[in-house]
Parts: C-alpha cells; sequence; structure tokens
C-alpha cells in the first residue's frame, strides 16, 4: 500500500483526454514539489513533469501536470497509442525522510 | 556524456551480500544527489535508499534500514549499495537516478538497472 495513491489503470480512446490522480498527504505532496515518471515495460523511467507542472524539454505539450493541497494530477491530451506506459507520481516526505512513489497507474489507450 | 551505469547484480542466496555500483560520467557527485530505486518484476518503483551531494544527509527506506548501505567515492565518481542479510522479497531491478536537489527534486537522470535476485 503506498503512500501516495493513483489509480491502477485508466483507459482512453486515441484522441482522448485522460487525467491521472496522485493523492498523498501535507508531509509530502502538501508541502514538496511532485514529479511525473513514465515507464514503457522493459524499459527505464522517464521525467515527464517536474516541480508540479514544468515540463523538460523533449516533453511535448500534450502533457500536463498540476497540484492543488495534497494532491496532483496529470494529463494527457490528444491520446496516441504510444502513450501506453505505466506512470508514477513521486515526491518528497518531510515526515518520513524519505522519497515516495505512488502505486503507479497502467494506462491503456 | 552524462549518464549512469550501474553493475553488480546477480543471482544470489537468502541471507548473504551483494554490494552494486554506480558508476557515474559526466558530472560530479559533489553537486548531486543520488538515490538507489528498486523495482520487483512486474512491480512498481520502490525507493531504496539516498546520499545527498554533500555526503551529509543519509536516508533509507525502512525496508532496508539496517540492512542497506548507501556510500559513495567521489573521486572514482561511483556510488554503492551494500546488501547484507538479502532476502526473497529484495529480488528487485535496482536503478541509481540523479536527484536535482540536496535529496528531493526530481530524478532527471537513471541508469539501465541491475538484477538482483535472491533463490535458494
Amino acid at each position: 500500500q503506498s503512500v501516495l495513491t493513483q489509480p491502477p489503470s485508466v483507459s482512453a480512446a486515441p484522441g482522448q483526454k485522460v487525467t491521472i490522480s496522485c493523492s498523498g498527504s501535507s508531509t509530502n505532496i502538501g508541502n514538496s514539489y511532485v514529479s511525473w515518471y513514465q515507464q514503457v515495460p522493459g524499459t527505464v523511467p522517464k521525467l515527464l513533469i517536474y516541480d508540479n507542472d514544468q515540463r523538460p524539454s523533449g516533453i511535448p505539450d500534450r502533457f500536463s501536470g498540476s497540484k492543488s493541497g495534497t494532491s496532483a494530477s496529470l494529463s494527457i491530451t490528444g491520446l496516441q497509442t504510444g502513450d501506453e506506459a505505466e506512470y508514477f507520481c513521486g515526491t518528497w516526505d518531510y515526515r518520513l525522510n524519505g522519497w515516495l512513489f505512488g502505486g503507479g497507474t497502467k494506462l491503456t489507450v | 556524456q552524462v549518464q549512469l551505469v550501474e553493475s553488480g547484480g546477480g543471482v544470489v542466496q537468502p541471507g548473504t551480500s551483494l554490494r552494486l555500483s554506480c558508476l557515474t560520467s559526466g558530472f560530479s557527485l559533489i553537486n548531486y544527489g543520488m538515490h538507489w530505486v528498486r523495482q520487483a518484476p512486474g512491480k512498481g518503483l520502490e525507493w531504496v535508499a539516498v546520499i545527498s551531494y554533500d555526503g551529509e544527509n543519509i536516508y533509507y527506506a525502512d525496508s532496508v534500514r539496517g540492512r542497506f548501505t548507501i556510500s559513495r567515492d567521489t573521486s572514482r565518481n561511483i556510488v554503492y549499495l551494500q546488501m547484507n542479510s538479502l532476502r526473497h522479497d529484495d529480488s528487485s531491478v535496482y536503478y541509481c537516478a540523479r536527484i536535482t536537489g540536496a535529496v528531493a527534486g526530481y530524478f532527471d537522470l537513471w541508469g539501465q538497472g541491475t538484477l538482483v535476485t535472491v533463490a535458494s
């Protein structure tokens, strides 16, 4: 059971939009930046969003992040079959003094 | 070239030890915190340990505290993970990852991972 809660799976048709939630608490998301990682099976996790809502260079603007209070979300618009992957949120927990990952959300397009 | 290359994984018996290495290149360890993150087959990402950019702050996940030790050699640009008293549930791909802050921030660079299998 992860401290950061994500839905196990989401699905949507190509071209549609999907939003993945990540729920935490005041000791983690509420007081720290959230980042999001995409992992295609068999590959290394890849940074998608950092500091809640910032995209690294090379990440399409179809991917966006937001944070409100103790929850964060990742939105993907214009879904493509290539977006099929597992998505993880992550942040630091200042009470645990440790990094937290959400349990991961498998996206099916 | 900025990269991380892990090594040292393998098949070991429960109760034994293993040391993983993460060879870094293209940047200095005195400027970045480094983490170990693991992933059991078919499972999610699990954070293991972190050493801060100055080596002063070291933290561990509850599941490995007292058994694993993270360290670094800044002259050789290597981060280590000494794993003792290995258990079946330590079987995972182990990634080293660079963090942008002292211990927190975000992971902007990952290694390719090294597989550890604990089996009798």
